[in-house]
């Protein structure tokens, strides 16, 4: 079945700093790589998502890369502010029918001022 | 989105009881799926509830253990069943909607003494 491998596991930049994170997958047939944000004791939130057609994709100051043949897609936050403090996790479709998912082991993300 | 409900928010039960926690959507969904989420943990995909037939499970996951419910395309149920200290968790529901994007519930905090 998937496994998703994330990296790394904890993350500490300076306000202002971009910020990257890293997911492997090793089902082929995955098609769909979604992120989610969690902040402390609240549900996990979509932020972005792409799917296997496409190979980047931009939302304001957050991007995400998808290179199909190498097997891993990134997130991408730049000009970063405080409020981006929070657990995330990258996930991948399990290829079954619907998009169940398996995700990465997440990445705590602190941005100080 | 669709407005996602779980009941309870919370509870604490003893060993070898069960709790059905509940999963209500304000709009009917095809996909809905159940995911455990242990503490400072990445979430772990139970299963997917199939509205009409049984529910398919992810590997170390058996229907004795949590069965679920789908009786309509708005709502469906998850039982831990003989609990242990070891099924302490958060239990969030999730429903897919558009073109695979899935979105959470607010989760259920079970803790078992």
């Amino acid at each position: 079945g998937e496994n998703v491998e994330q990296h790394p596991s904890t993350l500490s930049v300076q306000e202002g700093d971009s910020a990257v994170i890293k997911c492997t997958y090793s089902d082929s047939a995955s098609n769909y790589f979604p992120w989610y944000k969690q902040e402390l004791g609240k549900r996990p939130q979509l932020i972005i998502d792409i799917r296997s057609n496409v190979g980047e994709k931009k939302d304001q100051r957050i991007a995400v890369t998808l290179n199909k043949t190498a097997k891993h897609f990134s997130l991408h936050i730049t000009e970063t502010q405080p409020e981006d403090s929070a657990v995330y996790f990258c996930a991948a479709s399990t290829g079954q029918a619907g998009t169940a998912l398996i995700f990465g082991k997440g990445t705590t993300l602190s941005v100080s001022s | 989105s669709a407005v996602i409900s779980q009941k309870p928010s919370r509870d604490i039960c003893q060993r070898g009881t069960s709790l059905t926690i509940q999963c209500q959507v304000d709009s009917q969904v095809t996909m809905m799926f159940w995911y455990r989420q242990q503490p400072g943990q990445s979430l772990t995909l139970i299963a997917t509830a199939n509205q009409g037939s049984e529910a398919t499970y992810e590997s170390g996951f058996v229907i004795d253990k949590f069965p679920i419910s789908r009786p309509n395309l708005t709502f469906s149920t998850l039982t831990v069943s003989n609990m242990s200290p070891e099924d302490s968790s958060i239990y969030l529901c999730s429903v897919e909607e558009g073109l695979d994007q899935q979105f959470f519930g607010p989760g259920t905090r079970l803790t078992v003494l």
